[in-house]
């Protein structure tokens, strides 16, 4: 099946530091999704991305959706204690025979210290 | 905002038990989904649901759980014979349409199998 990489798995930052982790795929995605959990609690969308190249922003928050379709990047802003937690990417293949599903990445652990 | 709920919050069984995981998802969505997480590990897809039937389903999930959607609300996760390797977080997720395909999860329910 299609496997995701992302990296780094976990970062360690000072309040205020940019902060930047990507995912690569092995084949191609129509859909990137980036997702942030936080302990015990269900991922919650940060940002989804529909078009090769297409550069999207959420707040401090900003993602692009790579031009092969193989890879997207997520970027934090200006970092704050609450943007710690557990960030994931998801690709999809919606559309034709496929009904959605997400393939997750490991995910990136993100600790701000203040 | 609608959201996804999910009931219990935590689900502990012995071995062999049947155990049901129970979801609302968001009420003008028509697409839903369960999905895993092992503790530390990354999340993993098991079915999709459109139209009153499973459209995709990964290996994971076999005949041993079964979907259904009893009501116009609810959503649930049947495990009939779990084992120790089901101990899991179990989310449910929604999306409005599969091309959309903007997944927004539930808070997950935590299954401990003794």
């Amino acid at each position: 099946g299609q496997q995701l990489n992302q990296s780094p798995q976990s970062m360690f930052i000072q309040e205020g530091e940019d902060v930047s982790m990507n995912c690569t795929s092995s084949s191609i995605f129509n859909t990137w999704l980036w997702y942030k959990q936080d302990p015990g609690e269900g991922p919650v969308l940060l940002i989804a991305l529909y078009k090769a190249g297409e550069l999207t922003s959420n707040g401090r928050l900003t993602a692009q959706f790579g031009i092969t379709r193989k890879d997207s990047f997520l970027n934090i802003s200006a970092s704050i204690p609450s943007d710690v937690g557990i960030y994931f990417c998801a690709g999809s293949n919606a559309g034709g025979t496929s009904y959605g599903k997400l393939t997750f990445g490991q995910g990136t652990i993100l600790t701000v210290h203040p | 905002e609608p959201e996804v709920t999910q009931t219990p919050s935590h689900q502990v069984t012995q071995m062999g038990q049947e155990v049901i995981l129970r979801c609302v998802p968001i009420s003008n969505h028509l697409y839903f989904y369960w999905y895993r997480q092992i503790l530390g590990q990354k999340v993993e897809f098991l079915v999709s649901f459109y139209n009153n039937e499973i459209s995709e389903k990964s290996e994971i999930f076999d005949d041993q759980f079964s979907v259904e959607r009893p009501d116009g609300s609810n959503f649930t996760l049947k495990i009939r014979s779990t084992k120790l390797e089901d101990s899991a977080m179990y989310f449910c997720a929604s999306s409005e349409g599969a091309r959309g395909n903007e997944q927004f999860f539930g808070p997950g329910t935590r299954l401990t199998v003794l």
